[in-house]
């Protein structure tokens, strides 16, 4: 079975910094990759997902974006965090289409101040 | 309309005591249904899917209502250990969008 590491584990940026979250995945090969972000109190929203290397494809318009620059790692960045950044980044993987069940990284809590 | 309702509780339960969640769903064209665990901080776990005739895993019996669209969860013989959020997960036409309720709070108490 496959394991997803993700790090840093919490995170705290100004605003207008730089954002460079990494996940990696191991135990399996061309997984699909995502990005979800948790909002206190609220539901998972998926940000990006990717089906292969180079390949990304965003969900929600914002100021954040994602690269596959290897099978089984997963970049999600931003230029300038904004406030409303803040929330929890969980990376997830499925090892391939036929199988839905989802697998989460253990996510980081980013507070954007 | 949200795609996905969940009644955010908190279910407040004793040990032993049997508790049930629903969760409602928009999209009539939702193929796939997923009940997933998430304790405070940590990342959600997958609980077990839903399938059309309705499914056990020991304690835990999910239920699915295509006609009403929901989805139910049962939890009979509640432990302490079982205090958690619990979310509905729902995916259309097995595509790339899995959709997560804002998940129901479960607190068991002794």
């Amino acid at each position: 079975s496959q394991t997803i590491h993700q790090w840093p584990a919490t995170l705290v940026q100004p605003v207008g910094s730089p954002l460079s979250l990494e996940c990696t995945v191991e135990g399996t090969s061309n997984p699909n990759l995502y990005w979800y972000r948790q909002a206190a109190g609220r539901g998972l929203q998926l940000l990006f997902y990717s089906v292969g290397i180079g390949q990304i494809s965003s969900e929600v318009p914002q100021n954040l974006s994602a690269s596959r620059p290897q099978d089984r790692q997963f970049i999600l960045s931003s230029k300038k965090l904004l406030l409303s950044d803040s929330g929890f980044y969980l990376c997830a993987c499925r090892e391939d289409p036929t199988n839905e069940k989802l697998f989460f990284g253990s996510g980081t809590q980013l507070s954007v101040l | 309309r949200k795609e996905v309702e969940q009644d955010p509780g908190p279910f407040n339960v004793p040990e032993g005591a049997t508790v049930a969640f629903n969760c409602t769903y928009s999209n009539s064209a939702s193929q796939s249904f997923f009940w997933y665990r998430q304790d405070c901080r940590k990342e959600p776990k997958l609980l077990m899917s839903v399938y059309s005739s309705g499914n056990e895993d020991g304690r835990f019996t999910a239920q699915l209502n295509r006609a009403s669209q929901y989805i139910s969860l049962l939890i009979r013989d509640s432990k302490l250990s079982d205090s958690a959020t619990y979310l509905c997960v729902v995916n259309h036409n097995y595509g790339q969008n899995f959709v997560f309720g804002p998940g129901t709070r479960l607190s068991v108490l002794p």
